[in-house]
């Protein structure tokens, strides 16, 4: 497995700010994925983020909301921008190894609230 | 994203009894069928995952029952103990075509565990 670390850990934001959540993994990792989880819901993913390449969102995702930065193999980050009290949520990192893409380990998440 | 229905939504199970929750998908291209365990406050944890080339899988009290015409999965906890009170959640991926090894997760099952 891989050890996935996030900062913060739990955050209260005004309306109209921006959060940067940081994800490091304690090795070199291929493929890294964003979810965001409301509570007491399922993952959704949000976006991919492979070094060397600009993130791939998914559908209802868009960067100018959620920029997110891969400057390397263990470190991304993800911005929330111009939040709402809709985007409080929980945030969740995770990584595929390399040659193992089928595992995927998440970190603990970041909850956030917006006020 | 295709889907993959989850059920139950919540299952209580006495101590020693059997737990078991079921998955059902319809993309034919998933290939790779993880069960995450979550806990209150924490990450999804990978607790095992199954490739349709088996029809069964088990480490220890866990095991994973696949049937590939069906399209249908299912985990089964033996024995089950107060401290398998969490949240699980099935997912699926697939090595092929866009979104690869993308999770697409059910909607979860909450299992409490009563003594």
């Amino acid at each position: 497995s891989a050890v996935i670390s996030q900062k913060p850990s739990r955050d209260i934001c005004q309306r109209g700010t921006s959060l940067t959540i940081q994800c490091q993994v304690d090795s070199q990792v291929t493929m890294m994925f964003w979810y965001r989880q409301q509570p007491g819901q399922s993952l959704t993913l949000i976006a991919t983020a492979n070094q060397g390449s600009e993130a791939t969102y998914e559908s209802g995702f868009v960067i100018d909301k959620f920029p997110i930065s891969r400057p390397n193999l263990t470190f991304s980050t993800l911005t929330v921008s111009n939040m709402s009290p809709e985007d409080s949520s929980i945030y969740l990192c995770s990584v595929a190894r390399q040659g193992v893409f089928y595992e995927q380990y998440f970190g603990p998440g970041t909850r956030l609230t917006v006020t | 994203q295709q889907q993959v229905k989850q059920s139950p939504q919540s299952l209580i199970v006495q101590k020693g009894g059997i737990s078991i929750i079921n998955c059902a998908y319809e993309n034919t291209a998933f290939d790779y069928f993880p069960w995450y365990q979550q806990f209150p406050g924490k990450g999804p944890a990978l607790l095992i995952a199954i490739r349709p080339d088996v029809s069964e899988k088990k480490e220890g009290r866990f095991t994973i029952s696949f049937n590939k015409s069906a399209k249908q999965f299912s985990l089964h906890i033996m024995d089950s103990q107060p401290g398998d009170s969490a949240t699980y959640f099935c997912a699926a991926s697939t090595a092929s075509g866009a979104g690869s090894y993308q999770l697409t997760f059910g909607k979860g099952t909450k299992l409490s565990v009563i003594p």
